[in-house]
């Protein structure tokens, strides 16, 4: 079983629709989860970060955690053009110094 | 100071050569991480230095992967006696230790031929 796990897709939605990026991994002692955004060719770029079950909204992206259900998710709402890009979940597992963990990633294409 | 910084971003080499490769974190991170990608992947853990001392480094490092981080800030990675199958994208990223969020450098990309 690999600790973080995502469907790679492509996921495709229509230019103002909503994206729902789901996430689950294996470590129930985890803490600490990410949301990564990466274009092709580019580096990761932070763009959630959630620590406590329940949902944390920063613009149009929600991140959403069920520690019970070792479960994250991301949703873009009124996705644009430019949100096509890979999205990477990214866990702290226990007791791991700060070390990440992520998944493949979730590549996204937003159709105008 | 606007970022994490790598260079070189990019580097060709041939098999059998050691490469080295900087990273200057943010300023005031005392966290620093190298991870590598390749293409269709998540960026996989290396090692984690806490100012100047490599805290934890991975299994998967051989010993040709050496990092340092003399001072606690610029760190360091060489690869001796490069193989092809280390090509791949090398990336730095830094944290504070007042939360663990890890902002990432522009990446060096490293091909071994």
């Amino acid at each position: 079983q690999k600790e973080v796990e995502q469907n790679s897709g492509p996921l495709s939605v229509p230019e103002g629709a909503i994206a729902s990026l789901n996430c689950t991994y294996s470590d129930r002692g985890s803490q600490s989860f990410f949301w990564y955004r990466q274009y092709s060719g580019k580096s990761p770029e932070l763009i959630m970060s959630i620590y406590s079950n329940g949902d944390k909204e920063d613009g149009r992206f929600t991140a959403q955690l069920n520690k019970a259900s070792q479960y994250v998710s991301l949703l873009i709402r009124d996705s644009q053009p430019s949100d096509s890009a890979t999205y990477l979940c990214a866990v702290i597992p226990s007791g791991g110094y700060q070390k990440v963990t992520f998944g493949t990633g979730t590549k996204l294409q937003v159709i105008p | 100071d606007t970022g994490v910084s790598q260079n070189p971003r990019h580097k060709i080499t041939k098999r059998g050569q050691n490469v080295t490769f900087r990273c200057d974190p943010i300023s005031e991170h005392n966290r620093l991480y190298w991870y590598r990608q390749t293409l269709g992947q998540g960026p996989e853990f290396l090692t984690y230095f806490q100012n100047e001392a490599q805290l934890e480094k991975s299994r998967l490092l051989s010993d040709r992967f050496s990092a340092e981080r003399p001072k606690g800030s610029f760190s360091t990675l060489e690869i001796q006696r490069t193989e092809q199958g280390d090509s791949a994208m090398y990336l730095c990223a830094s944290s504070s230790s007042e939360d663990n969020e890890q902002f990432f450098g522009p990446g060096t990309r490293l091909t071994v031929l």
